[in-house]
């Protein structure tokens, strides 16, 4: 099995803009799509990404996805931060017999 | 909108066992695949269980494989997850989740979720 890892923790401020990374271990990023789930504080996840960087409807536009086969990772970006944003956000992603989460980021907007 | 109502969960002791239940609607149930996922107090999420839309197909973490089984009931939308053998490290929230489609590889991509029901093995 693989593993998806996350930076423990980010900070930044209102209006600004964040990048949280998700690196594979083993097998490449770009075989199998990368999910994004945000996490407030108390709540149940909801999907912010999925397919890489497609965004459900009422999530809005400046959640953004992509992956980088170079760097064998996938990265979630919020441009415009608003203390809103502030949660947990996990990465997915998969294989035939597997799920697998990334450990998870808490994103801290001050 | 999707909507998935989790029940079920409560104190067990270890050892013990317990049925999950998850009634769905707002969406047709028999087209989709579906997954549990688990989460330990201030822990991350973990997957636990994907199921195929005819119930034929299953694939468990190796963590609660041949203690875990997922089922679903079609006719009444909805989704189980019997957990048998309890161990202290299965104590977590449980979510039931709604897959974007029913077939490999988008039955892996998560669009729902449901509010979770907690699940406390302890004497």
């Amino acid at each position: 099995n693989f593993m998806l890892t996350q930076p423990h923790s980010v900070s930044e401020s209102p209006g600004k803009t964040v990048t949280i990374s998700c690196t594979r271990s083993s097998g490449s990023i770009a075989n199998n799509y990368v999910q994004w789930y945000q996490q407030r504080p108390g709540s149940s996840p909801t999907t912010v990404i999925f397919e890489d960087n497609q965004r459900p409807s009422g999530v809005p536009d400046r959640f953004s996805g992509s992956v980088d086969s170079s760097s064998n990772s996938a990265s979630l970006t919020i441009s415009g931060l608003k203390t809103e944003d502030e949660a947990d956000y996990f990465c997915q992603s998969y294989d035939a017999t597997t799920v697998v989460f990334g450990g998870g980021t808490k994103l801290t907007v001050l | 909108e999707a909507q998935l109502v989790e029940s079920g969960g409560g104190l067990v002791q270890p050892g013990g066992s317990l049925r999950l239940s998850c009634t769905a609607s707002g969406f047709t149930f028999s087209n989709y695949a579906m997954n549990w996922v688990r989460q330990a107090p201030g822990k991350g999420l973990e997957w636990v269980s994907v199921i195929s839309v005819d119930g034929g197909n299953t694939h468990h973490a190796d963590s609660v494989k041949g203690r875990f089984t997922i089922s679903r009931d079609n006719s009444k939308s909805m989704l189980y997850l019997q957990m048998n053998s309890l161990r202290a490290e299965d104590t977590a929230i449980y979510y039931c989740t709604k897959a974007i489609h029913g077939a490999y590889p988008r039955s892996r991509v998560i669009d729902y979720w449901g509010q979770g029901t907690l699940v406390t093995v302890s004497s």
